[in-house]
């Protein structure tokens, strides 16, 4: 079965340092990745994506995430966390070639950046 | 670009009430809108896809008598969860997407909190 993997509930780090949420997946062929972030009572918001190509991607916010095809991962990583960069990520992953409803979503990884 | 705007926020209702959620593309013509469904501390759940003009698709296990999918226009989408009950309480979040393929993003509206008392 497809899958997304989200190993960590909850990510704590200190503002200033690098940080870094896994993911990986389980998905057959080349599949295309995304990062989307959630703040609390909102819906969620596009950071960036994986097609092809060049394996580490930059997205918003200073975010970018690196795709390891032999790991089958694609960790959201900054270099220098800031306490707004709190909130809950979600990995998500799309098998090549299909529709969009066939979006899989991890299960989310809350971030916490302490001042 | 690309902004979805989703009413209400908030809604508290009594049991037994319908509940109509709108969702918009502002900016865009979305072709394909997504509703999900978010229980406290968990990942998207999604409910349907729908696609102007046509019957929504649900996915397995949603009731589609009791969540009612329209999607009138390439700008709006509403989901209408009829005879609500305390067991539908959730956080519904509706997406849209361009073209409705695997490598374009969805855009996500803000979300609707519904409690049903």
């Amino acid at each position: 079965a497809q899958s997304v993997a989200q190993p960590e509930d909850q990510v704590n780090v200190a503002e200033g340092n690098p940080l870094t949420v896994k993911c990986t997946y389980s998905v057959s062929g080349n599949p295309y990745l995304f990062w989307y972030v959630q703040y609390p009572n909102r819906g969620l918001q596009f950071l960036l994506k994986y097609i092809t190509g060049d394996n580490l991607v930059k997205g918003s916010y200073g975010f970018e995430a690196e795709f390891n095809k032999s790991q089958t991962s694609f960790h959201l990583k900054k270099p220098s966390a800031l306490v707004s960069d709190s909130a809950l990520y979600f990995c998500a992953v799309s098998p090549q070639g299909s529709s969009a409803s066939k979006i899989i979503f991890g299960s989310g990884t809350r971030l916490s950046i302490r001042p | 670009g690309a902004v979805v705007s989703q009413h209400p926020s908030w809604v508290i209702c009594k049991s037994g009430t319908s509940v109509k959620i709108e969702c918009r593309s502002l900016d865009f013509q979305a072709t394909t809108m997504f509703w999900y469904r978010q229980f406290p501390k968990q990942s998207l759940m999604l409910m349907a896809t729908s696609n102007e003009g046509s019957k929504a698709t649900y996915e397995q296990g949603v009731e589609k008598d009791k969540f009612l999918i329209n999607h009138a226009s390439l700008t709006l989408s509403t989901l209408t969860v009829t005879s609500a009950h305390p067991e539908d309480s959730s956080f519904y979040i509706c997406s849209a997407s361009t073209g409705g393929l695997s490598n374009q993003p969805q855009h996500f509206g803000d979300g609707t909190r519904l409690s049903i008392l």
